[in-house]
């Protein structure tokens, strides 16, 4: 079973800040936290990751709370590319990805 | 550079009948992965490779389903007597080794009939 828990769906006006939540409460000391997304018809596509720091790439940040028990991704400006289903996900290093339902953004015009 | 790719696209069968779906994983990475996606759900894990050997099969549903990697690059998932509950989008993700960061081909949508 997935270790996080997301809202199934949220929505963003364009050119605001999506900022998507997850639970993750028993993450253990050695896992990740991982951010896929999976736009219509496609793959997953990478995002982001990180263990305690917060991270930013072109893409988004990921803020981690200081307890590790909760996270936050950032999508700065949203566009409507942006619209897709989002997954966070916790992995240890060498472990298989175990996906959720994900929360499933729509980008509003 | 080159993304993981897979082939075919699309597969359309008969209830019974065999399947194999390829996976080209980006070069140099030695950790490839075939997960399942079912409409409305989440990527399931199915299978895991380092190198040419699985190193964890634990998600493959029945023996009808084998994958296969035999020089540590390519891969084929085959899939015997398929039914209609085997339709689904078939993914292949590779990583650089089992550490790193895992990324995705578009899938292989498999419809039996």
């Amino acid at each position: 079973d997935a270790k996080t828990t997301q809202p199934p769906s949220m929505d963003c006006a364009e050119g605001r800040a999506a900022n998507l939540p997850c639970n993750h409460s028993t993450i253990s000391g050695n896992e990740y936290v991982y951010w896929y997304r999976q736009i219509h018809s496609q793959g997953p596509q990478y995002i982001i990751h990180g263990l305690k720091n917060n991270e930013t790439n072109e893409m988004a940040s990921l803020i981690i709370t200081e307890d590790r028990k909760s996270s936050t991704l950032i999508l700065p400006h949203a566009t409507l590319r942006d619209t897709a289903v989002y997954y966070c996900i916790v992995r240890a290093g060498d472990d298989k990805i175990i996906f959720g339902k994900g929360t499933r953004l729509h980008i509003l015009p | 550079g080159a993304g993981v790719s897979q082939t075919p696209s699309n597969k359309v069968t008969e209830k019974g009948k065999y399947v194999e779906l390829r996976c080209d994983p980006i070069s140099g990475h030695t950790a490839l992965y075939w997960y399942r996606q079912s409409l409305g759900q989440g990527p399931e894990f199915l299978i895991y490779f380092q190198g040419t050997g699985a190193a964890d099969d634990s998600g493959l549903p029945n023996d009808r389903f084998f994958a296969v990697r035999p020089e540590g690059s390519v891969s084929t998932l085959k899939i015997q007597r398929t039914e209609r509950g085997d339709s689904a989008v078939y993914l292949c993700a590779s990583s650089l080794n089992s550490l790193q960061t895992q990324y995705f081909g578009p899938g292989t949508r498999l419809l039996v009939l």
